[in-house]
């Protein structure tokens, strides 16, 4: 079945240093990848989006790639913030309607100033 | 737009206890999902609909819990009895096509002694 494979966190960073959050699916066919990001004390949010191969999504300085040869949709930012501490989820869609977005168990990130 | 609406945002009840959460999806959107999202087990889907019609609730743990959505704009998830492991943050999502771009209330905090 579809899956979706996160690092494990916390991630503790400085500010203004670089990020990455790896992220692996298996999937059949051709999902279209998300990352969502939950500030504390809300709800999740989407972040960016890719729907194809080689699709780079991109939001906030957010950026991945939909790299269908590693299944992989990795997160990077440059320069991180305090403000960007929150937990980002990788996510799946299957191109197969009917079923549901699958998410990654999280990545919790902290930024320190 | 108003987004998605929960209510209520914090209930604590004591064990045995029926509990009703509720959703008003966004206008429009034809999918609706229920979360549950506890720090041990992550973010779990319980239940989703499409058009009004449960399509998988594989993930509702057990036969105390139920769902229903009787119309576009309206959805419940009770849970009778509570139990303490019940606590947990519920959210509601709703999507507007078969997307993957879901758009999550704010939660409902659940406490159950």
């Amino acid at each position: 079945g579809n899956s979706v494979t996160q690092m494990e966190g916390p991630v503790t960073l400085s500010e203004e240093a670089f990020l990455t959050i790896n992220c692996t699916y298996t999937a059949t066919g051709y999902p279209s990848l998300f990352w969502y990001v939950q500030y504390p004390g809300e709800g999740l949010q989407l972040l960016l989006k890719a729907t194809k191969a080689d699709d780079k999504g991109s939001n906030k300085g957010f950026e991945a790639t939909y790299r269908k040869e590693t299944t992989s949709f990795h997160l990077e930012k440059g320069s991180v913030q305090v403000s960007d501490s929150a937990v980002y989820f990788c996510a799946l869609i299957s191109n197969q309607a009917g079923t549901a977005l699958i998410f990654g168990k999280g990545t919790t990130l902290s930024v320190s100033s | 737009d108003a987004g998605v609406i929960q209510s209520p945002r914090h209930e604590v009840t004591e064990m045995g206890q029926e509990v009703t959460l509720r959703c008003k999806p966004i206008s429009g959107h034809d999918y609706l999902f229920w979360y549950r999202q506890t720090m041990m087990r992550g973010l779990e889907l319980l239940i989703y609909f499409n058009n009004n019609v449960p399509i998988d609730d594989s993930g509702m743990p057990e036969d105390r819990f139920s769902a229903k959505m009787p119309n576009a704009s309206f959805s419940t998830l009770k849970i009778q009895p509570s139990e303490p492991r019940d606590s947990a943050v519920y959210f509601c999502a709703s999507m507007g096509g078969y997307t993957g771009e879901l758009f999550f209330g704010e939660g409902s905090r659940l406490t159950v002694l």
